[in-house]
C-alpha cells in the first residue's frame, strides 16, 4: 500500500520554540508536497520538493528532501501562534495520497 | 483568479437521504480530486477524474458512492442513502496535470461538512 508515515502525530510547544515534523515513505518519492490545515479549513500548499538532498525555505519554513528520497522533515524556526494548525506531507506515485497528519499547538 | 469551489460548506442530512457536494476547479484545471478526511483521520483519496472521464476511482466506496466531472459545469460528489459513518470533510482539489509522476501542486477548496444525522 501506498503509505507515509508522519510523526509526531501531535506537538504542543511554546512560542518561540523550533520544531520539527517528519514523513517517511517505504518507497522512493517522486515529489513530497507539504501542506497546513488550520480546522474547518482547506489545505493550503506550503513547499514541494523534488529532487534528492533537495531543501527549500518559506519565511520561518525548512523542508528537506533526504537523498533517497524517501524521508522529509519540516522545520519550524521560533514558531509562532499562527504556525498552529495540521501539517500533512503528501506524494504522488500514481495515486496522490497524504500521511495521517501532524497536529501542531503553540502556545503563547 | 478564484480557486477551487466547493459548496455546499455545511449540509446535514437525515439517515437515508442523499447528499450532493459541488465542486468547480480552478480555471484551466482539468483534473479534479476528492478526498474524504474523518475526524480524528488523515484525508483519504476517493476519485480522480478528468473531464468526462472517471480515471482512478479506487478510493471510492463501492456502494451509494458515485462522482462524475461532466463537459460543463461542476464535480459532483453523490452519496446515496446516507449512513452516520458518511458523516466527514469532504475535499476536492484540482490540478493542471493528472495524477501520477510529478503531478504537481494539488489546489483545496475549503471542503464540504457533512453531517448525518
Amino acid at each position: 500500500s501506498q503509505e507515509l508515515e508522519q510523526s509526531p502525530q501531535s506537538l504542543i510547544v511554546q512560542e518561540g520554540k523550533n520544531l520539527t515534523i517528519n514523513c517517511t515513505s517505504s518507497k522512493t518519492l517522486y515529489g513530497l508536497y507539504w501542506y497546513k490545515q488550520k480546522y474547518g479549513e482547506g489545505l493550503i500548499f506550503l513547499m514541494m520538493l523534488q529532487k534528492g538532498g533537495e531543501e527549500k525555505s518559506h519565511e520561518k519554513i525548512t523542508a528537506k528532501l533526504d537523498e533517497k528520497k524517501q524521508q522529509s522533515s519540516l522545520h519550524i524556526t521560533a514558531s509562532q501562534p499562527s504556525h498552529a494548525g495540521i501539517y500533512l506531507c503528501g506524494a504522488d506515485r500514481n495515486q496522490f495520497y497524504f500521511g495521517t497528519g501532524t497536529s501542531l499547538t503553540v502556545i503563547p | 483568479n478564484a480557486g477551487v469551489m466547493q459548496n455546499p460548506r455545511h449540509l446535514v442530512r437525515r439517515r437515508g437521504q442523499e447528499a450532493r457536494l459541488r465542486c468547480s476547479p480552478m480555471k484551466g484545471h482539468s483534473h479534479v480530486y476528492w478526498y474524504r478526511q474523518l475526524p480524528e483521520e488523515g484525508l483519504k483519496f476517493m476519485v480522480y477524474l478528468q473531464k468526462e472521464n472517471i480515471i482512478d476511482e479506487s478510493g471510492m466506496p463501492k456502494e451509494r458512492f458515485s462522482a462524475e466531472f461532466p463537459k460543463e459545469g461542476p464535480s459532483i460528489l453523490r452519496i446515496q442513502q446516507v449512513v452516520r459513518g458518511d458523516s466527514a470533510a469532504y475535499f476536492c482539489a484540482s490540478s493542471p496535470r493528472g495524477q501520477g509522476v510529478n503531478t504537481g501542486e494539488l489546489f483545496f477548496g475549503e471542503g464540504s461538512r457533512l453531517t448525518v444525522l
